[in-house]
């Protein structure tokens, strides 16, 4: 059975840095592209980032291109996302999905709060 | 970037009635279309892929149907189970994008 589980989350302040991880299990983890999606409080499912199963390929949403950078460690099962400048409107619940084409199987998400 | 329009917003129904849920795309897809469920505090739950293939565990009330840039998520009978958001998605090219979703509630 696959399992995803996020951590890192939490309350940071605008212009701060926040790092993301999902270990996954259940899976051979290194033969799927991952991707993270987010959802605002109250609001529908924005796409953020993906990444091939080798990790060399790496693709972004306009909205973070430059501020947040996706990576994975195919030795510990493990996804990461490293969120910097964070503003308020990156406020959400980040989930991780294994990406293949379609998400399949999801994390319970990490909330993401940016307030002064 | 591909647009997703998902229509209606909101659905009103009563148990047992038949549901059906547009979803449109800005450029042709072909069949690169999921359906996700999602319940209040939960994760998205995938229930079709390929614009018509059942996930595996779902139930056969659920069918999705169409290709190039018009698709239908459809529930046979609705179940009490089945009140929730609907989210279409397109995973054509990246960047994924979902439809703004349908939320589906009791009348």
């Amino acid at each position: 059975e696959v399992h995803l589980l996020e951590s890192g989350g939490g309350f940071v302040q605008p212009g701060e840095s926040l790092r993301l991880s999902c270990v996954a299990s259940g899976f051979t983890f290194s033969t799927y592209a991952m991707s993270w999606v987010r959802q605002a409080p109250g609001k529908g499912l924005e796409w953020v980032s993906a990444i091939r199963g080798s990790g060399g390929i790496t693709f972004y949403a306009d909205s973070v291109k430059g501020l947040f950078t996706i990576s994975r460690d195919n030795s510990k099962n493990t996804l990461y996302l490293q969120m910097n400048s964070l503003r308020a409107e990156d406020t959400a619940v980040y989930f991780c999905a294994k990406d293949d084409n379609s998400l399949d199987s999801w994390g319970q998400g990490t909330l993401v709060t940016v307030s002064s | 970037d591909i647009q997703m329009t998902q229509s209606p917003s909101t659905l009103s129904v009563s148990v047992g009635d038949r549901v059906t849920i547009t979803c449109r795309a800005s450029q042709i897809i072909r069949t690169w279309l999921s359906w996700y469920q999602q319940k209040p505090g939960k994760a998205p739950n995938l229930l079709i892929y390929k614009a018509s293939s059942l996930q595996s565990g779902v139930p056969s009330r659920f069918s999705g149907s169409g290709s190039g840039t018009e698709f239908t998520l459809t529930i046979s009978s609705l179940q009490p189970d089945d009140f929730a958001i609907y989210y279409c998605q397109q995973y054509n090219s990246y960047p994924y994008t979902f439809g703004q979703g349908t939320k589906v509630e009791i009348k």
